[in-house]
């Protein structure tokens, strides 16, 4: 099993919609999360860091479910900007704070 | 924010030749970096973790003797691709965190092709 799971995708959304990504992790052990985004044949960027309380950031609103060990990214009104890939990365507890990404859940955005 | 710069960002080499790519964190000190390897459409892949004056540590399967790590300054980690061959064709990406620990930041990725 792997240790960040993600649907790849493609969603394929039209403008102003709205779209909900999950992710699953197996180590309960994990300290920190995050969403990143990747466009292609770039680097990751963060988008957000994930807490428990759950966090949002304009369109952006992130969950952490810590006893479902599950996280989850909703993008509201959708902009064709928005198309890329997007990252569901786990950090453990153990030293050097090795961050372990996902495959990565493809959008596309259409007119 | 932090800035991680990665160079080259792209490089064309024969096979059995040696590669090396540069990691530079440009305004802050970094003792610990990250290489990963990207395939197509496929997740980035930790290869190996960069100690500043130490050894780096490798992921299982990663050849150390292959992917030559180096850090020799606070700023700079190096990663050579030695005797490359077509199947070491990927994007290669390093990244830094800062000191406090809550973010990776990455260079913007070298994309090797083997020839």
């Amino acid at each position: 099993r792997k240790e960040v799971e993600q649907d790849p995708g493609p969603f394929n959304v039209p403008e102003g919609a709205t779209v909900a990504f999950n992710c699953t992790y197996s180590n309960s052990a994990s300290q920190s999360f995050f969403w990143y985004r990747q466009d292609c044949r770039k680097e990751p960027k963060l988008l957000m860091s994930v807490y428990s309380s759950g966090n949002e950031d304009g369109r952006f609103t992130a969950q952490l479910n810590r006893a479902s060990q599950y996280i989850s990214l909703l993008i509201r009104d959708s902009k064709l900007s928005d198309s890329a890939t997007y990252l569901c990365v786990v950090r453990g507890n153990t030293g050097f704070q090795k961050l372990v990404f996902g495959t990565g859940t493809r959008l596309l955005v259409s007119p | 924010g932090a800035v991680v710069s990665q160079h080259p960002s792209r490089v064309i080499c024969k096979s059995g030749t040696s590669v090396k790519i540069e990691c530079r964190s440009l305004d802050f000190q970094a003792t610990t970096m990250f290489w990963y390897r990207q395939f197509p459409k496929q997740s980035l892949m930790l290869m190996a973790t960069s100690n500043e004056g130490s050894k780096a540590t490798y992921e299982q399967g990663v050849e150390k003797d292959k992917f030559l790590i180096n850090h020799a300054s606070l700023t700079l980690s190096t990663l050579t691709v030695t005797s490359a061959h077509p199947e070491d064709s990927s994007f290669y990406i390093c990244s830094a965190i800062t000191g406090f620990g809550t973010q990776a930041f990455f260079g913007q990725g070298t994309r090797l092709t083997v020839v």
